[in-house]
């Protein structure tokens, strides 16, 4: 099983702040790679996937990058309705077994 | 609008058995694979199953495998999970989610049902 493991568990930043979320996997799995965002109650919605695309109707705030085992993503300038839970998650091994890593929270400063 | 809607999820004994739907709309059902991914009260997301358009490929978590089973009716827009020989560890928030085109990745979420095992 590929291992994610986001870092760091929590985030402190202000709004209008930028805030860099790193996740890093136990092996290479290319650039198949997704993060999502997740508010209390709801479920999560997807940010990127490919590693840098943005979903449909997602800010350009939001930025992904890396490759192999080592992942970012980037909130430019924080809103107010930014802060939450953020997962990676990786699609790369086959058969599929798309793994999860444990989550940032992002908080208000 | 696009939208998955589950249903099925409760409290039940461990051993004992449930089966989860998720009614699909707003979308052409059948050009996606679907999934159930799942949330343990106050903890992560784990991916549980997935199957592909056609129902020709099922993928399922080493702790899962052997007890739930994930189908689909494309006639009626549906997903659905078996779950058999339920644990206290399979309670959790159940979530169905659509598969972006081609990859495992999930672009669309149900609001989840909740599965509760417990004597």
């Amino acid at each position: 099983e590929i291992v994610m493991t986001q870092s760091p568990a929590t985030l402190s930043v202000s709004p209008g702040e930028r805030a860099t979320l790193s996740c890093r996997a136990s092996q290479s799995v290319s650039s198949n790679l997704a993060w999502y965002q997740q508010k209390p109650g709801q479920a999560p919605r997807l940010l990127i996937y490919g590693a840098s695309t943005r979903a449909t109707g997602i800010p350009a705030r939001f930025s992904g990058s890396g490759s192999g085992t080592e992942f970012t993503l980037t909130i430019s300038s924080l809103q107010s309705e930014d802060f939450a839970v953020y997962y990676c998650q990786q699609y790369n091994n086959w058969p599929p077994r798309p793994t999860f890593g444990q989550g940032t929270k992002l908080e208000i400063k | 609008e696009v939208q998955l809607v589950e249903s099925g999820g409760g409290l039940v004994q461990p051993g004992r058995s449930l089966r989860l739907s998720c009614a699909a709309s707003g979308f052409t059902f059948d050009d996606y694979a679907m999934h159930w991914v799942r949330q343990a009260p106050g903890k992560g997301l784990e991916w549980v199953s997935g199957i592909s358009w056609n129902s020709g490929s099922i993928g399922y978590a080493d702790s899962v495998k052997g007890r739930f089973t994930i189908s689909r009716d494309n006639a009626k827009n549906s997903l659905y999970l078996q779950m058999n020989s339920l644990r206290a560890e399979d309670t959790a928030l159940y979530y169905c989610a659509k598969g972006v085109l081609g990859i495992y990745a999930f672009d669309i979420w149900g609001q989840g049902t909740m599965v509760t095992v417990s004597s």
